[in-house]
């Protein structure tokens, strides 16, 4: 069982549409990460929340916007996707007290921009 | 630069025998290091990590990793492969400094299939 919970597990998408992701975890670690993953290849980093403030945006364009409204929750809010943009959306977290490394992920949400 | 290494794309053992899977870094200091398992459809789930300390790593799963610092390896072993073991694995590195955090640099993966 993963302790990280990404909802929805599979979402399409037209290129006009605005949705969000969702993670969620309630383990008390206090750094959060999104990461796409595309197939056949190793995740890539996109942001990463520490304490509620983004700490990392790895050049991500805007039509990806993070949001971390607490230190429990992690929020992915897409507009007007590519359909380049179709991936794994990995959400992760780690422990205040660690390097700032993912150690906990959650099982992803497949997209697809149509 | 910083890279991972991970020399065989694709593996394939019969299920009981031994597996080692390779994994070479290239890194400025010595970094943390990862192993992660993903199954199909899932996310990648921690085996186990090196932060300092015995080289030779205990892992989730029956794995273990041994950390060559002179030869910038860190290879994933276990001794007899489960047909559930059968999955893609990515090994890892990290930095040591905290608002460097998240920039894992991570291997291309290793596929492993398990024959009956």
């Amino acid at each position: 069982d993963t302790e990280v919970t990404q909802t929805p597990k599979h979402l399409v998408m037209g290129m006009t549409n605005k949705k969000s992701l969702k993670c969620e975890q309630h383990m008390g670690h206090r750094a959060m990460y999104w990461y796409k993953q595309k197939a056949k290849k190793p995740p890539e980093l996109m942001f990463v929340y520490s304490y509620e403030k983004l700490s990392i945006n790895e050049s991500v364009p805007s039509r990806f916007s993070p949001e971390c409204p607490n230190s429990s929750l992690l929020n992915l809010h897409l507009h007007a996707l590519q359909p380049e943009d179709s991936a794994l959306y990995l959400c992760a977290s780690s422990p205040k007290d660690t390097a700032l490394v993912p150690l906990h992920f959650g099982n992803g949400t497949r997209l697809t921009v149509t | 630069a910083q890279s991972v290494t991970q020399p065989d794309i694709h593996i394939t053992v019969s299920e009981g025998a031994s597996l080692e899977l390779r994994c070479n870094y290239s890194y400025g200091a010595t970094p943390y290091l990862f192993w992660y398992v993903q199954s199909p459809g899932q996310g990648l789930q921690l085996l186990l990590k090196y932060f300092s300390g015995d080289t030779l790593v205990q892992g989730i799963k029956g794995f273990e990793a041994e950390f060559k610092r002179s030869q910038s390896s860190f290879n994933l072993r276990k001794p007899s492969v489960h047909w559930s073991d059968a999955a893609e694995y990515f090994c890892a590195v990290g930095p040591r400094i905290y608002n460097q955090g998240g920039k894992l640099i991570f291997g291309q993966g290793t596929e492993l299939s398990v024959k009956p």
